[in-house]
């Protein structure tokens, strides 16, 4: 069974703050991704990775940025927390093999910030 | 226009009955499409994926893609309560990158 875990279910930070979150896959795929979900704005893409140290951008970088040092370990960076960014925090990854390229989501981090 | 719609729902069908979830989708390029199911509070857990014409069933459930139409559906039979929950479209675009819709809301009562 494919796993990928997350550091936290709920994270409650302050305006200001660096946050981190992890996410950690064991089925040794190459691709990892960061989405956030908001109430009819569905699921969008910050961040994902394609292999060790590299990353590509998603639709909504802005205020984000990532590290992936390890090809098991794909970690999302608030440099500067807002209000804006309150969310839930969805981490996938999947294989990199064509046509199925389907990806297995973490439970998700909720994250406030006040 | 959005890469990928779906109606928001909710979409209320009685137990028994087959529900049908649509999708439409702007990139015709797209080779691979998939349904996932997610539950309140939970993430999302993968139903199928299609990338061929046709109907392709699993269990209770059928996808069905018409690539020159550009869109894909879900059928679900036998629609039970526990079917209750958001059903997600998305779309491979370029390069192995999934588009999510925002989802339709599927009620399914007793």
């Amino acid at each position: 069974d494919v796993k990928v875990t997350q550091s936290s279910r709920y994270l409650v930070k302050r305006t200001g703050e660096k946050v981190f979150l992890e996410c950690v896959q064991d089925m040794d795929h190459e691709n990892m991704f960061w989405y956030r979900q908001d109430p009819g704005l569905g699921l969008r893409l910050i961040y994902f990775s394609y292999d060790v140290k590299m990353k590509e951008k998603g639709d909504i970088p802005e205020g984000y940025s990532v590290s992936r040092e390890k090809k098991e370990r794909f970690s999302l960076i608030l440099e500067s927390a807002s209000t804006n960014q309150t969310s839930m925090y969805l981490c996938a990854s999947g294989p990199q093999w064509e046509p199925n390229n389907e990806q297995f989501f973490g439970p998700g981090t909720r994250l406030t910030v006040l | 226009q959005k890469e990928v719609e779906q109606n928001s729902g909710p979409l209320s069908v009685p137990e028994g009955a087959i529900a049908s979830l649509n999708c439409t989708y702007s990139d015709r390029g797209s080779q691979s499409f998939f349904w996932y199911r997610q539950y309140s509070g939970k993430s999302p857990e993968l139903i199928m994926f299609i990338y061929s014409n046709g109907d392709k069933e699993d269990g209770r459930f059928t996808a069905q893609l018409n690539k020159a139409s550009q869109y894909v559906s879900l059928l679900i039979r036998d629609s039970q309560p526990s079917d209750s929950a958001t059903y997600l479209c998305a779309v491979v675009t370029g390069f192995q990158k999934l588009v999510f819709g925002t989802g339709t809301r599927l009620l399914v009562s007793p």
